[in-house]
């Protein structure tokens, strides 16, 4: 299994909503990242989880909030985002959180805030 | 502070015809360099990496990438382009910063793809 898996593919919350983006995978990898990307713009990075510990804050705000609960799973917990939050979030992962290290990324999560 | 440049937001070629794609990069030592390709709606998925080494590196789907320090350079090529390949590139750097190690992308290359 060489995949990562995101769900939902695509979601709608309002302002007020509290909702969560989920990741998975099954290849041992012992890194796992967020990623955000806006329209036409390369992806941008939001947290590295590395053996679990959250290693890398990208000065992300504190309405979203990471979570990895196990080595195979991520998550995202999104509570009063603004509209200028609507992006793709990509979910990536990597054997060891080396920068030599090959990326798996999943198709993502297409976010629409009202 | 390093950086990744990709001059040329988009790019057409027709089917059959050779591809570069331009990358440069700005660090102050060898970077780690890599080419992901995005289809639309996807996620990425990685073409090719140069850590050291052979300076031509061959990736999947049949690209290259050559490595030229003096130019501080990592151009991506294909000698003939199929209608699948019209994607979205991007460049990357993976490099240390503040104690951590992390991978930040070029803007990307559109390219499309014409019969």
């Amino acid at each position: 299994d060489t995949e990562v898996t995101q769900t939902p593919k695509h979601l709608v919350m309002g302002m007020t909503n509290k909702k969560s983006l989920k990741c998975e995978q099954h290849m041992g990898h012992r890194a796992m990242y967020w990623y955000k990307q806006k329209a036409k713009k390369p992806p941008e990075l939001m947290f590295v989880y590395s053996y679990e510990k959250l290693s890398i804050n990208e000065s992300v705000p504190s309405r979203f909030s990471p979570e990895c609960p196990n080595s195979s799973l991520l998550n995202l917990h999104l509570h009063a985002l603004q509209p200028e939050d609507s992006a793709l979030y990509l979910c990536a992962s990597s054997q060891e959180d080396r920068a030599d290290e090959k990326l798996f990324f999943g198709s993502g999560t297409q976010l629409s805030v009202l | 502070a390093q950086s990744v440049t990709q001059p040329d937001i988009h790019i057409t070629v027709s089917e059959g015809a050779s591809l570069e794609l331009r990358c440069n990069y700005s660090y102050g030592a060898t970077p780690y360099l890599f080419w992901y390709v995005q289809s639309p709606g996807q996620g990425l998925q990685l073409l090719l990496k140069y850590f050291s080494g052979d300076t031509l590196v061959q990736g999947i789907k049949g690209f290259e990438a050559e490595f030229k320090r003096s130019q501080s350079s990592f151009n991506l090529r294909k000698p003939s382009v199929h209608w699948s390949d019209a994607a979205e590139y991007f460049c990357a750097v993976g490099f240390f910063s503040g104690g951590y190690q992390k991978v930040t992308f070029g803007i990307g290359t559109k390219l499309q793809v014409i019969p």
